[in-house]
């Protein structure tokens, strides 16, 4: 049975904090990703990384960094948390494009950390 | 710019009846659509992945259309029961992609008894 795990299910940070979200997977996947989703915006991509010590940034980097040091692990840092990163932060992992069709394998999620900054 | 809208923004249905969702895409080139379940505080799960080629797929209760030349989708749930209650996302991937997706705000269906 595939397996993302997430570090936390819920956290509550002050502003200026330094945040670690951790993501784990079971499933020897090259693509990892992390995602927040917010009421009325749907999931947004903050980060991907599609092998170790690689990665790109989303359409929502700003306020964000990630580490990548081993395969099954991928880290979300806020440097400095503010009220704005309040939000579920969900990981996700993937296998690399397959087959002639070039489709993406389908994205397993973790079960998401909803982060409360005050 | 790749867009997916997904109608109606939340549904309210009876235990035991059907009900459609329905997507709307305008992601390009097309390569495949996804439908995601997302129980409340939990990640998305998949139901079901549709390629160009494919107009329909089942899983379970669940069964998807897709129109590639409309470029619509619809979510069909049949004899509906209290753990559908939850929302519904449609994600759509572009060809030659390797991760960028095109996720949809999400039908939330509440299922009461």
């Amino acid at each position: 049975d595939v397996k993302v795990t997430q570090s936390s299910r819920y956290l509550v940070k002050r502003t200026g904090e330094k945040v670690f979200l951790e993501c784990v997977q079971d499933m020897d996947h090259e693509n990892m990703f992390w995602y927040r989703q917010d009421p009325g915006l749907g999931l947004r991509l903050i980060y991907f990384s599609y092998d170790v010590k690689m990665k790109e940034k989303g359409d929502i980097p700003e306020g964000y960094s990630v580490s990548r040091e081993k395969k099954e692990r991928f880290s979300l840092i806020l440097e400095s948390a503010s009220t704005n990163q309040t939000s579920m932060y969900l990981c996700a992992s993937n296998s690399p494009l397959s087959g002639t069709s070039g489709s993406p394998e389908t994205q397993y999620f973790g079960p998401g950390t909803r982060l409360l900054v005050l | 710019k790749n867009q997916v809208e997904q109608s109606p923004q939340s549904l309210i249905i009876l235990e035991g009846k059907n009900c459609t969702l329905q997507c709307n895409y305008t992601v390009s080139p097309f390569s495949n659509l996804r439908w995601y379940k997302q129980d409340t505080g939990r990640g998305p799960v998949s139901l079901t992945i549709m390629t160009f080629s494919e107009n329909t797929k089942s899983n379970g209760r669940y069964t998807a259309t897709l129109d590639a030349d409309t470029k619509q989708s619809s979510l069909h749930i049949t004899a509906s029961q209290l753990s559908d209650s939850a929302s519904y996302i449609c994600v759509v991937s572009a060809r030659g992609s390797n991760y960028k997706l095109t996720f949809g705000k999400g039908t939330l269906l509440t299922v009461n008894p």
